[in-house]
């Protein structure tokens, strides 16, 4: 089992529709998780971080379940600008992630 | 502050050819971090560097060298490149400062074509 992984989509979706994405990892003793955003040709830019249950940012919502070791992103209210491909990462100790493969989103009018 | 940049953009080299990415920084981070990219691979780490003039290797730290002089210079050596070396090459950084402190900071890529 990979250690991080993400369904790679795409993902289709509406203006103002809510999507959600799930990321699961393989090593429990995990502390920290990061959602990054990817713009097409872009670098990842950090979207949210996970340390314990979860964390909201406005339309953005990260959960973190442990006992299932997953940590999904929720989006509400879908923008275009919303579409890019989201990466799940977690930490790895020494200051590394590891990351997933990442999730496409397509937010279409 | 520019945050982390890398030079150059993009660069076609031919099958042996030898070339050095740079990345620097200018948020006095630590840690400091090359990843290359893939289609279907996603983000893998080649090498890192817990401070000046320390290095680790990475997953895929094969055909590649770093040095790491100044805290906020971290440079990727290719001593013979290889048509399996194109990708798109990200460097990152981060800060030593509690809880956050895996947060990752990228550069803007280094697309590279070996031919």
């Amino acid at each position: 089992r990979k250690e991080v992984e993400q369904d790679p989509g795409p993902f289709n979706v509406p203006e103002g529709a809510t999507v959600a994405f799930n990321c699961t990892y393989s090593n429990s003793a995990s502390q920290s998780f990061f959602w990054y955003r990817q713009d097409c040709r872009k670098e990842p830019k950090l979207l949210m971080s996970v340390y314990s249950s979860g964390n909201e940012d406005g339309r953005f919502t990260a959960q973190l379940n442990r006992a299932s070791q997953y940590i999904s992103l929720l989006i509400r209210d879908s923008k275009l600008s919303d579409s890019a491909t989201y990466l799940c990462a977690r930490g790895a100790g020494s200051y590394q992630l590891t990351f997933g493969k990442g999730t496409k989103l397509s937010v279409i009018p | 502050n520019a945050g982390v940049t890398q030079t150059p953009k993009f660069r076609v080299l031919k099958t042996g050819q030898s070339m050095t990415l740079l990345c620097a920084q200018d948020m006095n981070h630590e840690y400091m971090y090359w990843y290359r990219q893939d289609p279907g691979m996603g983000l893998r780490l080649i090498h890192y560097s817990v401070g000046e003039g320390t290095t680790a290797k990475g997953e895929v730290p094969d055909g590649y060298n770093v040095s790491r002089l100044k805290k906020q210079n971290f440079l990727l050596g290719l001593e013979s490149a290889a048509p399996s070396q194109t990708s798109v090459y990200f460097c990152a950084s981060s800060y030593l400062a509690g809880r956050g402190q895996e947060t990752q900071y990228f550069g803007p890529g280094t697309r590279l074509l070996v031919l």
